[in-house]
């Protein structure tokens, strides 16, 4: 159980073209998906937290406009990196947290790797 | 201002030594929990740790939560080249919103 999917795995683009990234979590509904992006050799770093049906919330310094996040549905997220520009190349994670959990273990994605030519 | 602060940052050994990875900080967390992570995967959860000096076993790895619920350890005993990764900790926040602050992280290599 508990198994959340990402898609695609790797992505390649041109500079100035938006990507959307899809988190599923596919055995359990998710009230809440994180969205993270970690740079080589670094730790991850949130960029927002996003609820279902209702506005994502962003970390101080992430351009929301940028980075767009909808969470449309229990077991759905997308993250869509618009005019994307090679500094967007990075390592970016979903995780989600069960709605019927009791604890606040979150469970990742196998994550998306990002890489702006 | 990194909140959590781990350490080591790198350690390499020899199978069948054990180690200690510290997660630290100032801060008070309602929980914590450590992660491994193989390069270009996502995060697995080991364990997740909630009350005040609570310690948790998995096979040969021992979680600590200290009792002031600020600082963190996990423990291997024999390591065993399979434990080779990055190991996570990050603590949640009391009154976020199950936010997650990670450590920079521990890379650890186990060389047979």
């Amino acid at each position: 159980g508990a198994v959340v999917s990402q898609h695609p795995s790797r992505v390649i683009c041109k500079s100035g073209t938006s990507v959307k990234i899809e988190c599923r979590s596919l055995d359990f509904q998710a009230t809440t998906m994180f969205w993270y992006r970690q740079f080589p050799k670094q730790s991850l770093m949130l960029m927002a937290t996003s609820n279902e049906g209702s506005k994502a919330t962003y970390e101080q310094g992430v351009e929301k406009d940028k980075f767009l996040i909808n969470h449309a549905s229990l077991t759905l997220s997308t993250l869509t990196v618009t005019s994307a520009h090679p500094e967007d190349s990075s390592f970016y994670i979903c995780s989600a947290r069960s709605r019927t959990s009791g604890g606040n273990e979150q469970f990742f994605g196998p994550g998306t790797r990002l890489t702006v030519l | 201002t990194q909140l959590l602060e781990q350490s080591p940052q790198f350690l390499s050994i020899q199978e069948g030594e054990n180690l200690t990875v510290y997660c630290n900080s100032s801060s008070v967390f309602s929980s914590l929990q450590w992660y491994r992570q193989e390069p270009g995967e996502g995060p697995v959860l080991l364990v997740t740790v909630v009350t005040g000096g609570e310690v948790k076993k998995l096979k040969r790895l021992t979680f600590q939560f200290g009792d002031a619920r600020k600082d963190s350890s996990l423990h291997i005993t024999a390591a065993q080249p399979g434990d080779t990764g990055l190991y996570l900790c990050a603590g949640e926040k009391r009154g976020s919103q199950g936010n997650l602050i990670f450590g920079k992280g521990t890379k650890l290599s186990v060389k047979p």
